[in-house]
């Protein structure tokens, strides 16, 4: 069974804190690991992509993979209200297969 | 501006009745996917297509359809035998075998509901 998990959270953090996602996947073979942000009612859009180990700066996000641990993480620095969402992980499986996590919801709070 | 256009917005059913959600693309992706999310939960594929004239069974087929005779557009039926079928459907695409180098992008979707 190729597996995402999140946690469901919800998780919150005052303005202006660091917000940590945490996501692990199954297949030791995963090569393309992406993280999504769904406003309520939205449909999920892309933020950050990562295929390597180590980090992945873009903005106030930061994406981080260890394959050796089957661990991915998203780091969203200065959150700000309007970063409340749900944060979607996604691994690809078989060069074409991706499966998703069941998201994690965050709230920032003023 | 190149995109994923979903329609209708909103929709509902009838128990008992055949509807059809309309997902088209201008991106020229070759590869095409319907999943459908439930309120707090993730995202399950149902069917997706990577070439026109050939599609696949996802992992929640039954009640459902599709058909993919052109490019750009990849239409979902939900039929009767969806005894379940309210949810938030989302209609992505890919170009082929890129998935991994540029992930999915998105329509804005459909909410779906039983009456």
């Amino acid at each position: 069974q190729k597996e995402v998990e999140q946690n469901s959270g919800p998780l919150s953090v005052p303005e202006g804190a660091i917000a940590s996602l945490n996501c692990t996947y199954s297949d030791r073979g995963s090569q393309s690991f992406f993280w999504y942000r769904q406003y309520s009612g939205k449909s999920p859009e892309l933020i950050m992509s990562i295929y390597s180990n180590g980090d992945k700066e873009d903005g106030r996000f930061t994406a981080q993979l260890n394959k050796a641990s089957q661990y991915v993480s998203l780091l969203i620095r200065d959150s700000q209200p309007s970063d409340s969402a749900t944060y979607l992980c996604a691994v690809i499986y078989n060069n074409n297969d991706m499966r998703f996590g069941a998201g994690t919801r965050l709230t920032v709070k003023p | 501006d190149g995109g994923i256009t979903q329609s209708p917005k909103y929709l509902f059913r009838k128990e008992g009745q055949n509807v059809t959600l309309s997902c088209e693309q201008n991106l020229n992706h070759d590869a095409m996917y319907w999943y459908r999310q439930d309120p707090g939960q993730g995202l399950r594929l149902i069917y997706y297509s990577q070439i026109v004239n050939d599609f696949q069974k996802g992992d929640i087929a039954e009640g459902y359809s599709v058909s993919r005779e052109k490019k750009e557009s990849f239409p979902l039926t939900v039929t009767s035998a969806q005894k379940n079928p309210t949810a938030f459907y989302l209609c992505a695409s890919s170009p082929y075998r890129q998935t991994a180098n540029y992930g999915y992008t998105f329509g804005s979707g459909t909410r779906l509901t039983v009456v």
